[in-house]
Parts: C-alpha cells; structure tokens; sequence
C-alpha cells in the first residue's frame, strides 16, 4: 500500500457533512494555488486553483478560498462522499518563478 | 490520450547502481518536472523543464540528472543509487507554468535502494 501518508494530519468527516482542509503558504509573492487530491497508489490530481487575484472560487462541490493577509488556503468540499477519501495538497507558485512548493499533505477519511 | 506515462512502477537497485525513470507525455506540454514523495514530507522538486533543450535544478536536485531532448520525454537518471533515494517519483507536465489545471501526474515510480 502507499506509504506517504503515514504522518499526515487527519481530518475524519461523516459522510454527507461538509470538509474544510486548511493550508499555510510560505511565500507572500506566490500568485497561483492550487488544490490536487493523491488517492492511494496514484498520482495528484488536480481538485481546483485559484489565482492571487481572487479570493474565492467554486467548482463541482468544491470551492477554495485564498486569504491572503495571513497566507491561507482552504478546500470546502461539500457533501463529503467515500470518493473523497484521499490525501489533499495545496501548491503555490511564486511569480516569475517556474516551480511549485507542495504543502504536506492532510488525509482526509469519510466515515460512513 | 495516455497522459504522463511512467516506467517502471517499481524497482529495487543496489547501493552504487544506476538506472533510468523513464517519463513521456503526449500532450505537447511544453514544461516538464520530477517530484519525490517521502513520508511527511510533501512533494518536493527534483529537476524541471522549460522546453526541449532547457532543464533546470529545483530543491533536491543531487545524484540526479535529467535531459530533455524532445518535448515528450523527460527521463531522469540515478547516477550511483544511495538508501536515501529510496521514494516514490512522480513526473509531471503542464501546457505552461501558470496555466489553468497545473499539473497533470504520471502514476508514480516505487524505488527502493537496498
């Protein structure tokens, strides 16, 4: 099985309730962000993004919110499903840069 | 479309071999990067490229080389393989730095040096 989660926060969610996953980024010039979610044995997928420019942004059941005064992003995902169970991360990009930092990671479990 | 495409998905060398983690994409993604996933640790960025011709270090970049002589291919090679090594790789590739989507993954390459 995967073992790069061994040491990750947990956040454990029932099903059908709301998840927030929380996310400090380091750098104050970093002008992209984005949510990927890593299921088991699998690479990241991307989730969402949002540019510097916007606070919030909403896709399919998701939405992110960037508040940069104090350098966070979160990930609401609505209605939590056994399908989201995973390991989530948030990147940043800083501008004029072409690399992006990972966060570690946070595991989230739906309980049925 | 295969996406990122990497070979192989496991492998065990021995302390002090080479080998190489072969990456292709076929999506015209002009950038290119190697992660590694330790456990706690996040992803963090091995090498990139910004095109053919055009590689660059990131944060870990030592005992690893990488060339990118076409846009499809990125391979990355283990020069003399070391126990910290041991990790899961992962490939990624882009249409540009910045562009909506980010990365799209490779399903990761399990190393374990012995």
């Amino acid at each position: 099985g995967e073992s790069v989660g061994l040491h990750l926060p947990t956040l454990s969610v029932q099903e059908g309730d709301n998840s927030i996953i929380n996310c400090a980024y380091s750098n104050s010039a970093s002008d992209y962000f984005i949510w990927y979610k890593q299921e088991s044995g699998k690479g990241p997928q991307f989730i969402i993004d949002i540019r510097s420019n916007m606070d919030k942004r909403q896709g399919q059941r998701v939405t992110v919110l960037l508040n940069k005064t104090v350098k966070h992003i979160s990930l609401q995902i609505a209605a939590t499903q056994p399908g989201d169970s995973a390991v989530y991360f948030c990147a940043e990009k800083t501008s004029g840069t072409y690399k992006y930092i990972f966060g570690t990671g946070t595991r989230l479990k739906v309980l049925a | 479309n295969a996406g990122v495409t990497q070979t192989p998905k496991f492998q065990v060398l021995k302390t002090g071999q080479s080998m190489t983690l072969q990456c292709a994409q076929d999506m015209n993604h002009e950038y290119m990067s190697w992660y590694r996933q330790d456990p706690g640790m996040g992803l963090r960025l091995i090498h990139y490229s910004v095109g053919a011709g055009i590689t660059d270090q990131g944060e870990v970049p030592n005992g690893y080389n990488v060339s990118r002589s076409t846009t499809e291919d990125f391979p990355l090679r283990l020069l003399s393989a070391a126990p910290s090594q041991t990790s899961v790789y992962f490939c990624a590739s882009s249409y540009s730095t910045g562009a909506s989507g980010g990365y799209t993954f490779g399903s990761g390459t399990r190393l374990t040096v012995v």
